[in-house]
């Protein structure tokens, strides 16, 4: 099955600054690459995603980057708030089967 | 509230034991997977159903066990329970069109073998 390796596990970040979250993923047939935020105590939340026919996207603070070739994509928060604290997970998966999740960041934020 | 609905929200039993856990996609949903989250870990793929067949299995042990019935509810067994099988145990659920869609997470359930 698909392989999803996500780095760093832990990032610390001011008030302000950007975070940069990177992943690999071994399939090629994958083509769907979603990410989620999951805050202390709660369930995972989608806050962006991407397709293989797209090599960027944005939503406000928050850009996904995609790099077929190199099986990689990525996840750029600028600005960032002590409310995005939190850990996030990146995930690639085939048409939306076979989802797997790579280990996750613990984003922390400081004012 | 995402739309997905998992009972119990928490269970404690013992070592040796059986439990099932149960979830309820969102309406219109026909993949349901299920995940298994340790202590500070990250999401574990255990294995997805889609429209009552099963789409695709991940690292998911031979005790456990899932199925999709025809009004697609999920159940998950988990059998002859350990210690390191306490968990939380979330379920997903997406409309699973080809190309993706986003998988909405039901609140888990808090599994504690004692």
């Amino acid at each position: 099955g698909e392989n999803v390796e996500q780095h760093p596990s832990t990032l610390s970040v001011q008030e302000g600054d950007s975070a940069v979250i990177k992943c690999t993923y071994s399939d090629s047939a994958s083509n769907y690459f979603p990410w989620y935020k999951q805050e202390l105590g709660k369930r995972p939340q989608l806050i962006i995603d991407i397709r293989s026919n797209v090599g960027e996207k944005k939503d406000q603070r928050i850009a996904v980057t995609l790099n077929k070739t190199a099986k990689h994509f990525s996840l750029h928060i600028t600005e960032t708030q002590p409310e995005d604290s939190a850990v996030y997970f990146c995930a690639a998966s085939i048409g939306g089967d076979d989802m797997r999740f790579g280990a996750g960041t613990r984003l922390t934020v400081k004012p | 509230d995402s739309g997905v609905t998992q009972t119990p929200k928490h269970l404690i039993t013992a070592t040796g034991q059986r439990v099932t856990l149960r979830c309820s996609p969102r309406s219109g949903d026909l993949s349901v997977y299920w995940y298994q989250q340790s202590l500070d870990q990250g999401l574990q793929f255990l294995i997805q159903y889609y429209n009552g067949e099963e789409r695709a299995k991940g690292n998911i042990l031979e005790r456990f066990s899932a199925q999709q019935f025809p009004d697609l509810h999920s159940e998950l067994n988990l059998s002859s329970l350990e210690l390191g099988d306490s968990a939380l145990y979330f379920c997903a659920s997406s409309v699973a069109w080809q190309g993706g869609t986003e998988a909405f997470f039901g609140q888990g359930t808090r599994l504690t073998v004692v």
